[in-house]
């Protein structure tokens, strides 16, 4: 069964415009959750953890355990936010999972 | 800055044959992952490992085995390559399971032909 759902292949937005990346997770303990990004021809790494409760790079992202979500959102958009979004889930132990992607894509 | 190096940027290897995938981290880190990474499928965990000599399967192990003989060492082997394993694969590593950071090598893109 899958743990972290990012419902969305792709998401393609204007510059400006509100960004709102879905991660939906499935964990019965406490969970621990993450955003990575990888731009192009860059290693992934780590954006945001949900512990630390920051913004990066004008992102943030609110753990809701009563929806089991933890969208990624940024208020207005820039092109050189386009990039590959994984969420990541940290399960028991040093185990961690991520969830399929969402390519962001901000067109000018 | 953490470093976290995989062997091979580009590997073609032949149907069947024993392949060997090496990363290698600097920083001392514990924990060791060995990803692939696939569209739409995301980053599938194969193996990771807690210390060394110590391992644990990930979601996807069929195929794969690993060995971490020394901290800083963590390889992944493909015991008979076959098409369906030509993918990317990802190294990382993490110091504090607490924090979940990982950093991740540069990947090695692999084709089985």
């Amino acid at each position: 069964a899958q743990r972290v759902t990012q419902p969305e292949k792709l998401l393609s937005v204007f510059k400006g415009a509100p960004v709102e990346l879905k991660c939906n997770y499935s964990y019965s303990g406490s969970p621990e959750l993450f955003w990575y990004v990888q731009y192009s021809r860059q290693r992934l790494q780590l954006l945001l953890r949900h512990i630390s409760r920051e913004s990066i790079k004008g992102f943030t992202a609110d753990l809701n355990k009563g929806e089991t979500s933890f969208h990624l959102k940024k208020p207005f958009a820039q092109e050189e936010d386009s990039a590959m979004y994984y969420c990541a889930l940290r399960e028991y132990g040093n185990k961690l999972v991520f969830g399929a992607g969402t390519i962001l894509r901000v067109k000018s | 800055d953490v470093k976290v190096t995989q062997s091979s940027r580009y590997l073609v290897k032949r149907t069947g044959e024993k392949v060997f995938l090496e990363c290698v981290q600097d920083m001392d880190h514990e924990n060791m992952f060995w990803y692939r990474q696939d569209p739409g499928l995301g980053l599938r965990l194969i193996y990771f490992s807690y210390d060394v000599k110590m391992k644990e399967k990930g979601d996807i192990p069929e195929g794969y085995s690993v060995s971490r003989e020394k901290k800083e060492r963590f390889s992944l082997i493909l015991e008979s390559a076959s098409t369906n394993q030509t993918s990317m694969y990802l190294c990382a590593s993490s110091l504090d399971p607490g924090r979940g950071e990982a950093f991740f090598g540069q990947g090695t893109r692999l084709t089985v032909v």
